[in-house]
């Protein structure tokens, strides 16, 4: 079964406002990434969080981490159309990394 | 331009071919890893070679097999191909024998089309 999973499916929202995706997994991990992909494109690597870490921010990305529910979300303020792409999570539980379905955003300008 | 170099870019085949699918790293990488992206199976580890040698295994299929140079590229063999191999194949690398601890950095992808 899928380790990480992402919430939502789908996201439509206007530029300038935030998008919040969230991330559940099952089992423990050491750390927890998210990545970008533009559509048929590779993906990009934009944020790492390690378990022992509750928060990240990076540019206009903020990351939170709660491995008591194991859950992270991802939030990015001040939406652009370029921000228009589907964003994974991934964990990494030590033995390997497990990538979640993705949150397919839309950002209409 | 992530540094990780994959070719073809695009591959359209048919049933029963086989095909190779080539990585090159990013420079200083020493692991590569195969990751296969289907609209309804989201995106499948395949395999993971460190420094020339098999690292890990995912779900790759027997008619797959993949390889690592010495000079650290990496090939991807698809053979007997069906209609189901249809996907977006990447690769990608990482300095040492976990991505997982430090992040991917992912090529651009070979979109294999199987007619």
């Amino acid at each position: 079964s899928q380790q990480g999973e992402e919430d939502p499916q789908a996201l439509s929202i206007q530029e300038g406002e935030n998008a919040t995706m969230n991330c559940s997994y099952k089992t423990s991990i050491n750390n927890l990434q998210w990545y970008r992909q533009n559509s048929g494109r590779g993906l990009v690597h934009l944020i790492l969080i390690r378990s022992n870490e509750r928060e990240k921010h990076s540019g206009r990305l903020r990351v939170t981490l709660d491995t008591s529910k194991k859950s992270s979300s991802l939030l990015i303020t001040a939406s652009r159309a370029a921000d228009t792409a589907s964003y994974f999570c991934a964990t990494d539980g030590g033995f390997k990394t497990i990538f979640g379905a993705g949150t397919r955003l839309f950002v209409k300008a | 331009d992530s540094g990780v170099t994959q070719t073809p870019k695009h591959l359209i085949t048919a049933t029963g071919q086989r095909v190779t699918l080539r990585c090159s790293p990013r420079s200083g990488d020493l692991s590569v890893y195969w990751y296969q992206q289907s609209l309804d199976q989201g995106l499948q580890f395949l395999i993971q070679y460190y420094n020339g040698e098999e690292r890990a295994k995912g779900n790759i299929l027997e008619r797959f097999s993949a390889q690592q140079f010495p000079d650290l590229h990496s090939e991807l063999n698809l053979s007997s191909l069906e209609l189901g191999d249809s996907a977006l194949y990447f690769c990608a690398s990482s300095v040492g024998n976990s991505g997982g601890a430090y992040g991917y950095t992912f090529g651009s992808g070979t979109r294999l089309t199987v007619v």
